[in-house]
């Protein structure tokens, strides 16, 4: 059984630019969840995916976005970056949608300089 | 006054000890509760999926819910080294707009 895998490890970029970090969902899961994780913070929800459409969406602006493929992976996009973007990004895959068990990826440790 | 309230510790505690963390929250509408284990670097991993109030068991490991006095509350029997990581409480209320709610985390270590 193939776990949640994210891409890339590490990222650094700078203000104003945009990026776009990804996830593979476990093998047999359709739904994809997005969260932020501050250093000494807990996650914080971002949004989730469930057949390729957003089923739920937390406390971020719009300049955080994503989208869930056929295959239910995802991506996160983060446009016009701030210095307090950084952060590790985590996703996480689960069935069905809405409640239950989710299973996380290592996250991408993105740095805005 | 946030929605769920866990104390960062560190708990620092001897090999075989039994572990107590908590957390507390005040959104009566939260119905499922869990418990995640995270390592440095490592995304969180799912310990304990628990629905309404009452104790679950698996292994060492035993969750407990009181809706009443809204607290939760993870005990680890016979503690290990490898125990040494930060516990998160996350939360989800039923039905709605699906917005899970996580802890900042207890950092628990466990000396040999």
């Amino acid at each position: 059984e193939t776990g949640v895998t994210q891409s890339p490890t590490h990222l650094i970029k700078t203000r104003g630019q945009q990026v776009t970090l990804r996830c593979s969902s476990q093998s047999g899961h359709n739904t994809v969840s997005w969260y932020q994780q501050a250093l000494g913070q807990g996650p914080q929800f971002i949004f989730q995916y469930y057949r390729e459409e957003e089923n739920g969406r937390g406390n971020f602006p719009p300049r955080f976005s994503g989208l869930q493929f056929p295959n239910y992976s995802s991506e996160l996009n983060v446009n016009a970056l701030e210095l307090d973007d950084s952060a590790l990004y985590l996703c996480a895959s689960s069935i069905g949608g809405g409640n239950g068990p989710q299973h996380f990826g290592d996250g991408t440790r993105l740095s805005i300089l | 006054q946030k929605e769920v309230e866990q104390d960062p510790g560190p708990l620092s505690v001897p090999e075989g000890a039994i572990v107590s963390l908590n957390c507390t929250y005040s959104n009566s509408a939260f119905q499922y509760f869990m418990w995640y284990r995270q390592y440095s670097r490592k995304g969180p991993e799912l310990l304990m999926y628990t629905y309404s109030s009452g104790n679950k068991e698996d292994g060492r490991f035993t969750a407990q819910v009181d809706k009443s006095s809204k607290y939760i509350s993870l005990f680890i029997r016979d503690s290990q080294p490898s125990d040494s990581a930060t516990y998160l409480c996350a939360m989800e209320t039923s039905g709605g707009s699906y917005i899970p709610t996580f802890g900042r985390g207890t950092s628990l270590i466990v000396h040999p």
